[in-house]
């Protein structure tokens, strides 16, 4: 079974500074997909970004960017210049292929200290 | 666009007392949307798939008779809470795929339900 390992439960970062999210992930398939996905105090989650497993080029959008190591199982978040308003839980997640199903993370609540 | 509503977003009820959820995609038509349950400073887990018209496939240890899914039509589903106690009282979210973009599920800003 597919699962996905959050190992940090909190980081904090000062505000326009570089953080990153690790998360790790098991699975016996070739191709599938990983999400971050944020869930700020509203509760509502936000995706993030996406990575697709057969791509080898890392995501990036805008201040946010993957580092996708595919033989280690590994996918962190980076988040350069970070905001106040980047404070929130951060999920990773895992796609399950033929069910369509998401994975989830612990989550890593970051705190961004002005 | 892919825009996903829950009604409501807070609700208290009684020990005992049956209470709906509402999720609604408002532009666009999602075959398939998603039940989630969410306890306090922990992760979402997946309590149930419900596809338009057909009945929901339940997670591994989700009791069907206690959460009803219902997904009559294309832009809502309904996931409702029978005879509710204290332990059920938690953070429910659901999501949905939009037509063309598969891979991504698009979240509702869920439902806090405590029951007394």
């Amino acid at each position: 079974a597919q699962t996905v390992t959050q190992s940090q439960p909190e980081m904090s970062v000062q505000e326009a500074e570089t953080v990153t999210l690790s998360c790790t992930y098991d699975t016996s398939e070739s191709d599938y997909y990983l999400f971050w996905y944020k869930q700020p105090p509203s509760r509502q989650m936000i995706l993030v970004i996406r990575q697709e497993a057969y791509k080898q080029q890392n995501a990036t959008e805008n201040r946010f960017s993957v580092n996708f190591q595919k033989a280690a199982k590994s996918f962190s978040l980076k988040i350069s210049d970070s905001q106040l308003g980047d404070a929130a839980m951060y999920f990773c997640a895992y796609l399950i292929q033929g069910a369509q199903k998401l994975v989830f993370g612990q989550g890593t609540r970051l705190t961004i200290n002005p | 666009g892919a825009v996903v509503s829950q009604h409501p977003s807070r609700v208290i009820c009684k020990s005992g007392t049956s209470v709906k959820i509402e999720c609604r995609s408002l532009d666009f038509q999602a075959t398939t949307m998603f039940w989630y349950r969410q306890f306090p400073k922990q992760s979402l887990m997946l309590m149930a798939t419900s596809n338009e018209g057909s009945k929901a496939t339940y997670e591994q240890g989700v009791e069907k008779d206690k959460f009803l899914i219902n997904h009559a039509s294309l832009t809502l589903s309904t996931l409702t809470v029978t005879s509710a106690h204290p332990e059920d009282s938690s953070f429910y979210i659901c999501s949905a795929r939009a037509p063309g973009r598969l891979r991504e599920q698009f979240f509702g800003p869920g439902t806090r339900l405590t029951v007394l």
